[in-house]
């Protein structure tokens, strides 16, 4: 199985910082990696797929990027309905498997 | 607009069957553009996938390892809709459950809205 591994598994924050998440693969997976959203009770959201690619709706200070086993996912000017876990996944191979997570929380 | 509505029990016995339905609209469970998901999440597993079914002429199934032997995903066509059969669950098999949408590169765009299924006698 591919190995997620994320970075940092959580993060003291303020509303308008900028924020960085880092999501390693085991193996390369080309670009074959979402990230996503959750916030408690609810399904997670796709927020980035295909590494960088915006999802409709989702506001532009999200942003991602990389390829291989490498990958980022960074918000800039944090707003405060942006704390929440983020999970990076990836697609490249069954079984499709996630990040441990990293849960923003105000600081 | 693709719409993913769950359904099943939230309390199953040990060793019975776990049975969940998720049921589509917006889009067919035999396009050819798509595969049919079903996760979990729990505190201990975190989130994990467990297998898929999508139609490429004929039927096609992929289960993770770890629930092989126990799951089953069968679609019904005629009212668009797949389910999750897991047998002999134990209280590790207790976690909230999804189904999802893949389409394209790897997309899981659209979920259910969850299912919380409690193992317990």
């Amino acid at each position: 199985d591919i190995q997620m591994t994320q970075s940092p598994s959580s993060l003291s924050t303020s509303v308008g910082d900028r924020v960085t998440i880092t999501c390693r693969a085991s193996q390369d997976i080309n670009t074959y990696l979402n990230w996503f959203q959750q916030k408690p009770g609810k399904a997670p959201k796709l927020l980035i797929s295909v590494a960088s690619n915006l999802q409709s709706g989702v506001p532009s200070r999200f942003s991602g990027s990389g390829s291989g086993t490498d990958f980022t996912l960074s918000i800039s000017g944090l707003q405060p309905e942006d704390f929440a876990t983020y999970y990076c996944q990836q697609s490249h191979v069954t079984p499709y498997t996630f990040g441990k997570g990293t849960t923003l929380e105000m600081k | 607009q693709v719409q993913l509505q769950q359904s099943g029990p939230g309390l199953v016995k040990p060793s019975q069957t776990l049975s969940l339905t998720c049921a589509i609209s917006g889009d067919s469970v035999s396009a050819n553009s798509a595969s049919w998901n079903w996760f979990r999440q729990s505190p201990s597993r975190g989130l994990e996938w467990l297998g898929k079914i999508y139609y490429r002429s004929r039927w096609l199934y992929d289960y993770a390892l770890s629930v092989k032997s126990r799951m089953t995903i069968n679609a019904d066509t005629s009212k668009n809709q797949f389910s999750l059969h897991l047998n002999s669950v134990t209280p590790e098999d207790t976690a909230v459950y999804y189904c999802s949408r893949l389409i394209g590169l790897g997309v899981l765009l659209d979920w259910g809205q969850g299912s919380l299924v409690t193992v317990s006698s």
